[in-house]
């Protein structure tokens, strides 16, 4: 069970937008930043989204990130099929003094 | 270019114990936070521990504690993971995670694979 909650699966077709949630408590998505990663299969995950709503250099505008309380949000727009992998949001909990992240999301583009 | 290469898994019996090592170059080492992540196979992403730029913040997952110990060696650019009392569920894939400032896990490795298994 993980801290931070995440629908398992979301798919969408090329061209709309689609968005992963993750859904926390006060003692971490309220309190702390909110990143998100992709792993595409059978590679380490990478950076996508820091600070809530920053993008590493070389990440496509097509991601995007928001939160609002004690949820976070990933906005993909027109989806790939590059782009089917795993998402993961991840924080720190200041109540457990922990790293925690999400179960995360599988992607598929229909 | 930023690299982080893991060393040290492979097979090991219940009750073992194995050391991780993560060689670091491309970014000043010395200045990270530097994290263990572990994803068990066909699972999601777990934390195992973090370790603060001059080793004075050490933090571990609750699961952990006692068995685990991370370690640094600024001069060698080198993170540490010593695994003792092994259990089947340690079996994972082991990543070496390089963090900036809010939690961020920038920089990872390929990850190294740990069996425990008889």
């Amino acid at each position: 069970q993980s801290v931070l909650t995440q629908p398992p699966s979301v798919s969408a077709a090329p061209g709309q937008k689609v968005t992963i949630s993750c859904s926390g408590s006060s003692s971490n998505i309220g309190k702390n930043y909110v990143s998100w990663y992709q792993q595409l299969p059978g590679t380490a995950p990478r950076l996508l989204i820091y600070e809530n709503n920053k993008r590493p250099s070389g990440i496509p505008d097509r991601f995007s990130g928001s939160k609002s309380g004690t949820s976070a949000t990933l906005g993909i727009t027109g989806p790939q099929t590059g782009d089917e992998a795993d998402y993961y949001c991840g924080t720190w909990d200041s109540s457990l003094g922990a790293g925690v992240f999400g179960g995360g999301t599988k992607l598929t583009v229909l | 270019e930023v690299q982080l290469v893991e060393s040290g898994g492979g097979l090991v019996k219940p009750g073992g114990s194995l050391r991780l090592s993560c060689a670091a170059s491309g970014f000043t080492f010395s200045t990270y936070s530097m994290n263990w992540v572990r994803q068990a196979p066909g699972k999601g992403l777990e934390w195992v521990s973090s370790i603060g730029p001059t080793s004075t913040s050490i933090y571990y997952a609750d699961s952990l504690k006692g068995r685990f110990t991370i370690s640094r060696d600024n001069g060698k650019s080198s993170l540490y993971l010593q695994m003792n009392s092994l259990r089947a569920e340690d079996t994972a894939v082991y990543y070496c995670v390089g963090e900036k400032a809010g939690v961020t896990y920038a920089y990872w490795g390929q990850g190294t694979l740990v069996t425990v298994s008889s």
